[in-house]
């Protein structure tokens, strides 16, 4: 029973289109997160939820939109793609917003490429 | 803020024998766990060990242990009798609790090979 699942795994899509990634986790987490592994491997952090409430975003183009419907769910939405989005993201989830002694459990991330 | 350095893009082990990866950091933050991640080629992040800021031991996993010195703010991740499934990338991150509670900051990454 996968704990942090990403959808979809890849996903290869023109510039200029709207795509939408999907991340839910079953371990009843408080906070999630979304993380993007560019082509040199550094992996930086998006955005953070605590129980479905943005608490931060790290200076990302507002092209992205996260959106979290419950706390065992965080969606991201990406309009007007260009190529500089392609990039593995992660999505990941820890038990509460002050668990900076736990770690943090990834889903398997999603590659996405814009062509 | 919190940071964290790895210095190694790269390294090389013999296959059986033991390897250190460096770590270093900074941060604002009076209590904060370090944890490193281990991440293959098929690309998924598997969490191998955990040091939090007030434990006095190192962390032991298996084969793994966290050679943690809290005056010289190093977190080196040390693999005894490496095996070949070992070569993947490797990164230290850290998360505070007050200041920087909220997102894990992860180093660059060291890639290990291991030798047959």
């Amino acid at each position: 029973d996968t704990a942090v699942s990403q959808t979809p795994k890849y996903l290869v899509t023109q510039m200029g289109n709207d795509k939408s990634i999907k991340c839910e986790q079953n371990l009843g987490h408080d906070t999630m997160y979304w993380y993007k592994q560019d082509s040199k491997k550094f992996l930086k952090i998006m955005f953070s939820y605590n129980n479905k409430e943005l608490i931060i975003n790290e200076t990302v183009p507002n092209r992205f939109s996260p959106k979290s419907p419950d706390k065992a769910h965080l969606n991201l939405h990406i309009n007007s793609l260009e190529l500089g989005d392609s990039a593995v993201y992660f999505c990941a989830s820890s038990p509460s917003w002050g668990s900076g002694h736990t770690e943090a459990f990834f889903g398997q991330g999603t590659r996405l490429t814009v062509v | 803020a919190q940071k964290i350095t790895q210095t190694q893009p790269g390294m090389f082990v013999q296959e059986k024998e033991a390897v250190t990866l460096d770590c270093t950091y900074d941060t604002s933050d009076p209590s904060y766990g370090l944890f490193w991640y281990k991440q293959p080629s098929s690309g998924e992040m598997i969490f191998l060990i955990y040091q939090g800021s007030y434990d006095q031991q190192n962390a032991t996993e298996g084969r793994y242990s966290l050679n943690f010195q809290k005056a010289r703010k190093s977190a080196n991740l040390v693999i005894s009798a490496s095996q070949l499934g070992d070569s993947a990338m490797y990164f230290c991150a850290m998360r505070g609790v007050v200041t920087n509670a909220g997102k894990s900051t992860f180093g660059d990454g060291t890639t290990l090979t291991v030798k047959p």
